[in-house]
């Protein structure tokens, strides 16, 4: 049974717009949230977290926003640009303390210049 | 400062082989994780090692992988015998102590015939 899932397996946006990418998740003792990003043939690079503590948090044009009764969090981009373009991986955990991180499928962003 | 490397970038053996994939850690960094993705499908932990120790490795399929970490530096996963289920994408991560973000390397693209 998934516990994060990310429903969309691609989106496409204008250059310029809001890109919006969502995870819901199923396990409620969940303390830390992170989005992902994943270029073909490289890791995952992190790009921006937040607490279970917090419902938004803000790094330039990457916002996340957590709503916990939801059990639900999305990613704004604003504004897209082409080099954004990428597998965003939304991941979900740090229950037990040691950060064993749960994954979603992902979302491919695609940025049409 | 290097980042995570992992080695190799890609393996084809046959059902039945052995294969070790090794991963160095970022310098310093003392908690080690080891991911695997199937098939464009969600990242999934498989172990995670606090130096030498393995902390917990309640993601490793069955007892055909056998992962060690010796001196906690770098560390290895080895698969035998090879099945062809266990094709994928081997992602290795580290972190700081108390880090809530994850380093991840580029993965080891693992093809099982």
């Amino acid at each position: 049974d998934q516990q994060v899932k990310q429903n969309s397996p691609s989106l496409s946006v204008q250059e310029g717009r809001i890109s919006i990418l969502n995870c819901d998740y199923t396990n409620s003792m969940f303390d830390y949230f992170l989005w992902y990003k994943k270029y073909p043939a490289e890791g995952p690079t992190f790009l921006i977290s937040i607490s279970s503590i917090k419902d938004k948090n803000e790094d330039g044009r990457f916002t996340v926003f957590l709503n916990k009764s939801a059990k639900h969090l999305s990613l704004h981009i604003v504004p897209s640009q082409p080099g954004d373009s990428a597998v965003y991986f939304c991941a979900a955990g740090g229950t037990s303390g040691t950060y064993k991180y749960i994954f979603g499928t992902g979302t491919r962003l695609k940025v049409l210049a | 400062e290097a980042g995570v490397t992992q080695f190799p970038s890609h393996s084809v053996i046959e059902k039945g082989q052995t294969v070790t994939l090794r991963c160095d850690p970022i310098s310093g960094h003392d908690n080690l994780y080891w991911y695997r993705r199937v098939m464009g499908k969600e990242i999934k932990f498989l172990l995670h090692f606090v130096k030498e120790s393995k902390q917990d490795e309640s993601g490793m399929p069955n007892n055909r992988f056998l992962a060690e970490r010796t001196g906690g530096t770098y560390s290895t996963l080895k698969v035998q015998p090879a099945e062809l289920e266990d094709s994928g994408v081997y992602f290795c991560a580290s972190s700081q102590v108390w880090g809530i973000e994850q380093f991840f390397g580029p993965g080891t693209r693992l093809t099982v015939l």
